[in-house]
């Protein structure tokens, strides 16, 4: 079956620095991807979406860039925060079918140092 | 967590008992999910419904069942439970399947003995 893939398990970044979490994908079809944050204890938080007709969105502090060709997508966050520490992860789906099903990579752990 | 509440948020049961986890929506949005979370496989989609009365099958359906009698609440019932079932629960809603962001519940805590 198709899957979603993130190169490193583990990240650690300063604070204050800038982060860049990874995310490959598999299905050639997939048209909107997603990236959630996990804080321990609690349930994925949607941070920023994109959609197959673009390559790159912003949010407030979060950039997410899309690259078709090689099937890689990756999230940025701007001057990391200790709040930033959480689990990221990525997923895509396809835009058929009466719901999304949608696949989840296994994660990277984003840690912020002091 | 977008108006999602997970009951019970913590279960210890023993192997063979049925157990039930419901969730519960106040955002009347059409579709609801079930996924289970374990380490090293991320999220997996149990059981999905889009609309009420209207589930299908996802990725691990196997020994579990749903039922969504009302646009509130979707049931995720283990007729009998399994230690492979340990996991950490997930509900999730979303107003339209194919075009719209899934916002996540707590979740529930599983462990069978």
């Amino acid at each position: 079956g198709e899957s979603v893939g993130l190169h490193l398990p583990t990240l650690s970044v300063q604070e204050g620095d800038n982060s860049i979490i990874n995310c490959a994908y598999s299905n050639s079809a997939s048209d909107y991807f997603i990236w959630y944050k996990q804080e321990s204890g609690k349930g994925p938080q949607f941070i920023i979406d994109i959609r197959s007709n673009m390559d790159k969105r912003q949010g407030q502090r979060v950039t997410v860039l899309l690259n078709k060709t090689v099937k890689h997508l990756s999230l940025q966050i701007a001057a990391t925060q200790p709040g930033d520490s959480a689990v990221y992860f990525c997923a895509d789906t396809v835009s058929s079918g009466s719901a999304r099903q949608l696949t989840f990579g296994s994660g990277t752990q984003l840690t912020v140092l002091p | 967590d977008a108006g999602i509440t997970q009951s019970p948020r913590h279960k210890v049961t023993e192997t063979g008992t049925p157990v039930t986890l419901r969730c519960h929506q106040t955002e009347n949005h059409r579709y609801m999910y079930w996924y289970r979370q374990d380490p090293g496989h991320g999220l997996r989609l149990i059981h999905y419904s889009y609309g009420v009365k209207d589930t299908d099958k996802g990725e691990v359906s196997d020994g579990y069942s749903v039922s969504r009698s009302k646009t509130e609440d979707f049931l995720l019932t283990l007729e009998s439970a399994t230690s492979s079932q340990t996991s950490v629960y997930f509900c999730a809603i979303s107003r339209q399947g194919a075009t719209d962001t899934q916002y996540f519940g707590p979740g529930t805590r599983l462990t069978v003995l």
